[in-house]
């Protein structure tokens, strides 16, 4: 079965930087857009960013674009979210995802990783 | 900025039939926005529903349904269950580089 697990959250201080991850497993990932999602605490979800199979094309929220950084090593079936100027707003959980290019939406969500920015 | 939106709650009585729009603030929703729902139990992460506007994801009973309405896309409950209570927010393709969530639509079921 498809597994997503991510990994990395914590507290982090307003302005600091975090690196979340995510395994995957149990399908090929190379062939797959992979998505960043999150939810803060008691509201809705936001897409953040994807990344198409080689890595090369990237697209993120607004709210994001140049604090947070996409990427994929194919080696290790792993997604990364660098992030950086932390905001007590980004306080979420973070959940990865498989984007499926046909119909664009996803398929497969892990369980989330939650980030909290708090001094 | 594209802005989706969906109510904030709604509600079903066990057994009875309920329709979840989403639209948006400007303009009409199509097709080609592919809509995709997910419901959300607190504490879990989300599910997928519907995606492609109206295909059920696998293993989504057949009592879920989706289409367009008016200028909207809309997810139907039919035979509503007390365990589809939760959380369903729709998305809209926007482009290639955005997807737009809604607010999402809290249901209850009583």
């Amino acid at each position: 079965e498809v597994q997503l697990v991510e990994s990395g959250g914590g507290l982090v201080q307003p302005g600091g930087s975090l690196r979340l991850s995510c395994a995957a497993s149990e399908f090929s990932f190379t062939t797959y857009w992979m998505t960043w999602l999150r939810q803060a605490p008691g509201k809705g979800l936001e897409w953040l960013a994807h990344i198409n199979q080689d890595g090369r094309a990237e697209y993120y929220v607004d709210s994001v674009k140049g604090r947070f950084t996409i990427s994929r090593d194919n080696a290790k079936n792993s997604l990364f979210l660098q992030m950086s100027s932390l905001r007590a707003e980004d306080t979420a959980i973070y959940y990865c995802a498989r984007s499926e290019a046909d119909f664009h939406y996803w398929s497969y969500w892990g369980q989330g990783t939650l980030v909290t920015v708090s001094s | 900025q594209t802005v989706v939106t969906q109510e904030p709650a709604s509600s079903v009585s066990p057994g009875g039939t309920v329709t979840l729009t989403c639209g948006l603030t400007s303009g009409s929703v199509s097709t080609s926005h592919l809509a995709s729902w997910y419901q959300q139990t607190p504490g879990q992460a989300p599910r997928t529903v519907i995606y492609g506007t109206s295909r059920r994801s696998s293993g989504v009973p057949d009592r879920f349904s989706g289409a367009i309405l008016g200028n909207k896309a809309a997810l139907t409950i039919t035979g509503a269950q007390a365990d589809d209570e939760c959380d369903y927010y729709c998305v809209l393709f926007v482009d290639p580089g955005t997807r737009v969530f809604g607010g999402g639509t809290k249901l209850t079921v009583l």
